[in-house]
């Protein structure tokens, strides 16, 4: 079985500020792939980024960085320097490889609304 | 990247009726698309996986009977809430995955716009 685990359920920062959005996952395939949503208040979700599971480099996308550290299950998302329209919620999902059972399924954890004050 | 669309993006009905909703993948074909519910506040929760040419599959504790879901395309799937009630009133969304290249054996799973459906 898979498992996303989003622990913050709501964080406020000030415009400017960087802040990590934190994912530990679960699961039992060898090869998975995490992946980072944004749903803004009109529902959407915007994609930001996949990872796959056998390339632990970070990545850096103008102000979002993510960190992938496969020793702790762990997927963080950081904004630098924080803007009022990246209030959201985020999602951080994760799929099984093709060759698995759970291939494209995606497992969502439970969401963290950022909100950021002007 | 591709483009997934829903329609309705909003519905109301009366109790009792049936609800039928479209999604449409506009520039690439999709054998498979996967159909997802979210509570106010919630996460997303997958309801089932649309095959097309075959029957869905549906995750424990859905009602095949009461959402039907057909591939009609490999550019549509339609979910048909049936016999509707309060209880169903939530947000729907769809998503296919698409190739992330021609030559690619991985893909990324785009979504819809949402569906917001409300049962008076």
């Amino acid at each position: 079985a898979q498992k996303v685990t989003q622990a913050q359920t709501e964080i406020s920062v000030v415009e400017k500020e960087d802040v990590t959005l934190d994912c530990v996952y679960e699961t039992r395939d060898t090869t998975y792939y995490l992946f980072w949503y944004k749903q803004p208040p009109s529902g959407e979700l915007v994609f930001l980024i996949r990872r796959n599971s056998f390339d632990e480099q970070n990545e850096i996308s103008g102000r979002y960085s993510w960190n992938f550290q496969k020793s702790t299950s762990s997927f963080n998302f950081t904004i630098t320097a924080s803007q009022v329209v990246d209030s959201a919620v985020y999602f951080c999902a994760l799929s099984g490889g093709l060759s698995s059972g759970s291939a494209r399924q995606l497992t969502f954890g439970s969401g963290t609304q950022l909100t950021v004050l002007p | 990247g591709a483009v997934v669309s829903q329609h309705p993006s909003r519905v109301i009905c009366k109790s009792g009726t049936s609800v039928k909703i479209e999604c449409r993948s506009l520039d690439f074909q999709a054998t498979t698309m996967f159909w997802y519910r979210q509570f106010p506040k919630q996460s997303l929760m997958l309801m089932a996986t649309s095959n097309e040419g075959s029957k869905a599959t549906y995750e424990q504790g859905v009602e095949k009977d009461k959402f039907l879901i057909n591939h009609a395309s490999l550019t549509l799937s339609t979910l048909t809430v049936t016999s509707a009630h309060p209880e169903d009133s939530s947000f729907y969304i769809c998503s296919a995955p698409a190739l992330d290249s021609l030559i690619s054996s991985t893909d990324t799973q785009y979504f819809g716009p949402g569906t917001r459906l409300t049962v008076l």
